[in-house]
């Protein structure tokens, strides 16, 4: 199993709709959640973290923790054409890192 | 423009050959953490350091070391290479809103 996993997609949303990309995570002693964007033959760019169970609001942004289920999502709302990348998915449990493979995700204009 | 210096932007090496990735930043960060992305798949952990100790280490054999230097710049070394090695290598850095990654060294191993 392994220790972050995402739906690679790829996932079509129309200009304006909300997407919700989702991510399941193996080990329950992780502490903090992190999403990334990355365009093609770019390097991942930090879209938001969370640390507790809940919601966490950052603009268009919502990142969304389930500890007890293994779960964090991030919604994006008022979805536009520059938001279409590749969303990672990345866990830190202890001194170590992971990310899960990544979804995929195009805007529709 | 994430203030994260990787260099160099592009390499290739021979099967074999030693390689040496280098990673900086204009302001101190005391943890620094290394990750190989082959095309199409997550970055993977390869190690971490913290004030010139590596503190966490993925599923990466002893071929891949590193240091970091007091001036918290880094370097990631990779001995023997292998075809498979080529990939993109991004160092991050530590802040307080989470991990900058510095814009990739992309290997290529022939």
């Amino acid at each position: 199993q392994k220790e972050v996993e995402q739906n690679s997609g790829p996932l079509s949303v129309p200009e304006g709709a909300i997407a919700s990309l989702n991510c399941t995570y193996s080990d329950r002693g992780s502490q903090s959640f992190f999403w990334y964007r990355q365009y093609s033959g770019k390097s991942p760019e930090l879209i938001m973290f969370i640390y507790s169970n809940g919601d966490k609001e950052d603009g268009r942004f919502t990142a969304q923790l389930n500890k007890a289920s293994q779960y964090v999502s991030l919604l994006i709302r008022d979805s536009q054409p520059s938001d279409s990348a590749t969303y990672l998915c990345a866990v830190n449990t202890g001194n170590q890192f992971y990310f899960g493979t990544g979804t995929s995700l195009t805007v529709i204009p | 423009e994430t203030g994260v210096t990787q260099s160099p932007t592009h390499l290739i090496k021979t099967r074999g050959q030693q390689v040496t990735l280098r990673c900086s930043s204009q302001s101190g960060h005391n943890t620094v953490s290394w990750y190989q992305q082959a095309l199409g798949q997550g970055p993977q952990f390869i190690f971490q350091y913290y004030r010139e100790e590596e503190n966490g280490r993925g599923n990466f054999p002893p071929r891949f070391s590193g240091l970091q230097f007091p001036n918290y710049s880094s370097e990631l070394n990779v001995n023997a290479l292998e075809l498979d090695d080529s990939a993109l290598y991004l160092c991050a850095l530590r802040g307080t809103g989470g991990y900058t990654f510095g814009s990739g060294t992309r290997l290529t191993v022939v």
